[in-house]
């Protein structure tokens, strides 16, 4: 059982725009601790997608965006390409790093 | 740009012991923690524990807590994980992912991580 609840599975049309959640509680998202994405593409490593809430490091589309509002963060992407369909995690800290349980991202 | 490079394959039976290593590159190495994550087979990211290469404290997952052992060689900018009696169950890739801190430095990321290590117990 994740600290860090996400939806198993999205998905969407090229070009459309979609929204994976990320559900924390008081003990870490709520208690202020930032919200970190990773994006796993088949067969790879994970690697950073936003960090610190919002902020991309570079390289990364500005198709994608975080945001952060009470004991939840939420990740946005926009203008859906075929190479986005990967599997994402959510990660903050609640006493030790912990993760969210992933979301498969299709596009369709 | 630092990169963590990872040992390769294993295959081991149940009872085995086993190090895996995640070699960084640069010499700014012993100034992060180094994190180790398990992917099992079709499922998510765990958080086994991390490392200061500076003076090898570690902290670990009630999860994983006496189970695995994490080190790290600062002299060769090298972390470990290992297993002294594998299970089954130990079956997964095993990441290693540097701690980047940013903004006022109390908060990190994982960035770089590993390329995994993909470990196979099976008798």
């Amino acid at each position: 059982q994740s600290a860090l609840t996400q939806p198993p599975s999205v998905s969407g049309a090229p070009g459309q725009r979609v929204t994976i959640s990320c559900t924390g509680s008081s003990s870490n998202i709520g208690a202020g601790y930032d919200v970190h994405w990773y994006q796993q593409l088949p067969g790879t490593a994970p690697k950073v997608l936003i960090f610190g809430n919002s902020y991309r490091p570079s390289g990364v589309p500005d198709r994608f965006s975080g945001s952060k509002s009470g004991t939840s963060a939420y990740l946005a992407i926009t203008g859906l390409q075929a190479e986005d369909e990967a599997d994402y995690y959510c990660q903050s800290y609640d006493s030790r790093p912990v993760f969210g349980g992933g979301t498969k991202l299709t596009v369709l | 740009e630092v990169q963590l490079v990872q040992s390769g394959a294993e295959v081991k039976k149940p009872g085995e012991s086993l190090r895996i290593s995640c070699k960084g590159s640069g010499n700014s190495f012993p100034n992060y923690w180094i994190t180790w994550v398990r992917q099992m087979p079709g499922k998510g990211l765990e958080w086994i524990g991390m490392v200061d290469p500076r003076d090898s404290y570690t902290n670990y997952s009630p999860s994983f807590q006496g189970h695995v052992i994490i080190s790290a060689d600062k002299s060769i900018s090298t972390a470990y994980l290992q297993w002294s009696s594998l299970k089954t169950s130990d079956t997964a890739i095993y990441y290693c992912a540097r701690h980047t801190y940013y903004g006022s430095g109390s908060q990190f990321r994982f960035d770089p991580w590993g390329q995994g290590t993909m470990v196979t117990v099976s008798s």
